[in-house]
């Protein structure tokens, strides 16, 4: 069974730094064709995709916050981290860490996602 | 980057319709176009991959079609159970861009 989990800290305040981690089971990030990406969702509003992390250690970031962005991989520990850096109250969102193939193209497994407010 | 222009926003429709969205690619994107179903609460899962294959699992009333800058997802007989938000999404690019989302509701 495949499963990703997302946690990091529930509120951050303004110009701090949020650190996520995905911790997943069920696959290997060391495969070839596979990837873990962060995407997020503001209350209410359109899903986001911010990150990707490939098996090779390739990096993808969104344009428009590439330079407050960092994807890093431990496979060792299952685990990839996202951070985020000086946060503001408009990345109040939900996190979403999930499985990316190639094989499919597709975000095929998801975590349950984390809840992140930005608030002083 | 690739701008995704889902429609409509929002609609309603009863038990047994047949349901349409449409998304529309800035520019070609071949056949890299996903389908999500998101429910409130929950993550998204997802239904199409590559425009037009079925996921997994999915039920057969579920479809996809269309290639280069424009994409459709059909639900054939709606369902109560099919009451959620959905998401276009595209990877042609190396860059991961969902559409803005259709809420769907019953009449």
């Amino acid at each position: 069974q495949i499963t990703l989990k997302e946690s990091g800290p529930p509120l951050v305040k303004p110009t701090q730094t949020l650190t996520l981690t995905c911790t997943f089971s069920g696959f290997s990030l060391t495969t070839s064709g596979v990837g873990v990406g962060w995407i997020r969702q503001p209350p209410g509003k359109a899903l986001e995709w911010l990150a990707l992390i490939s098996w090779d250690d390739d990096k993808r970031y969104i344009p428009s916050l590439k330079s407050r962005l960092t994807i890093t991989k431990d496979t060792s520990k299952n685990q990839v981290v996202l951070t985020m850096t000086n946060m503001d109250p408009v990345d109040t969102a939900a996190y979403y860490c999930a499985r990316w193939t190639s094989s499919l193209g597709a975000f095929d497994i998801w975590g349950q996602g984390t809840m992140v407010t930005v608030s002083s | 980057d690739i701008q995704m222009t889902q429609s409509p926003s929002s609609l309603s429709a009863s038990v047994g319709d047949r349901v349409t969205i449409t998304c529309q690619a800035s520019q070609d994107i071949r056949k890299y176009l996903n389908w999500y179903q998101q429910k409130p609460g929950k993550a998204p899962k997802l239904l199409i991959y590559d425009a037009s294959n079925l996921e997994t699992g999915v039920p057969s009333r579920f479809s996809g079609s269309g290639s280069g800058t424009d994409f459709t997802f059909t639900i054939h007989s709606l369902q109560p159970e099919d009451i959620a938000t959905y998401y276009c999404q595209q990877y042609d690019n190396l860059l991961y861009t969902f559409g803005q989302g259709t809420k769907l509701e019953i009449k």
